[in-house]
């Protein structure tokens, strides 16, 4: 149980177009999804907290315009990358709380490598 | 501020023990996770402290002092699969929620 999915795995696409990231989770409902990035050899820093039916929660130098997010449902959240940038390239990764399980854990999803020629 | 500390790499032979140390300074702070991370795939899982004291889990155990910002993860006999980056991460309470603080995580080389 307790499994999260990510589409696309990997993206390639090219500068100032958009790029649509999906994360579910398959086996509960997650009123609570988080979207990290991650460059390579750091560690994963928080973009934004998800809550299902309202608008997310951006960390401190997150652009909210550039980096948009909707969770419609308790089980998808969309990352929208706009007008992309090389700088963007980076893998991203969502987490999922279960509604219905402990209030500290989150479940992971696979990642989306963005590279953005 | 928000500050995880993790040494950057350790090296460790097969079957043996590695101990690998986090030090944090958080507000709000309600648990501490370690977990495990391979090149190109997401983190999976490895433990949750939340009071002071030793959990166990087979090969794995993690220990927490909430008094000194301190904890550490405890890798028994070791085997190459074991080769992995592992990251401490510190659960703070937001008026929106729980998040995690991750530190920069410790690769761990395991040799044979």
């Amino acid at each position: 149980g307790a499994v999260v999915s990510q589409h696309p795995s990997r993206v390639i696409c090219k500068s100032g177009t958009s790029v649509k990231i999906e994360c579910r989770s398959l086996d509960f409902q997650a009123t609570t999804m988080f979207w990290y990035r991650q460059f390579p050899k750091q560690s994963l820093m928080l973009m934004a907290t998800s809550n299902e039916g309202s608008k997310a929660t951006y960390e401190q130098g997150v652009e909210k315009d550039k980096f948009l997010i909707n969770h419609a449902s308790l089980t998808l959240s969309t990352l929208t990358v706009t007008s992309a940038h090389p700088e963007d390239s980076s893998f991203y990764i969502c987490s999922a709380r279960d509604q219905g399980g402990p209030t500290y854990e989150q479940y992971f999803g696979p990642g989306t490598r963005l590279t953005v020629t | 501020g928000q500050n995880i500390d993790q040494p950057t790499e350790m090296t460790a032979t097969e079957g043996a023990i590695v101990q690998i140390n986090c030090t944090y300074q958080t507000s709000g702070f309600n648990g501490l996770f370690w977990y495990q991370q391979h090149a190109g795939e997401a983190p999976t899982f490895l433990s949750y402290n939340v009071l002071d004291g030793l959990e166990e889990k087979g090969r794995f155990s993690s220990f927490l002092s909430r008094s000194k910002g301190y904890s550490y993860l405890l890798l028994k006999e070791l085997q190459m699969k074991d080769s992995a980056s592992y990251l401490c991460a510190a659960s703070t309470f937001m008026e929106y929620g729980n998040k995690l603080v991750f530190g920069a995580g410790t690769i761990l080389r395991v040799k044979s």
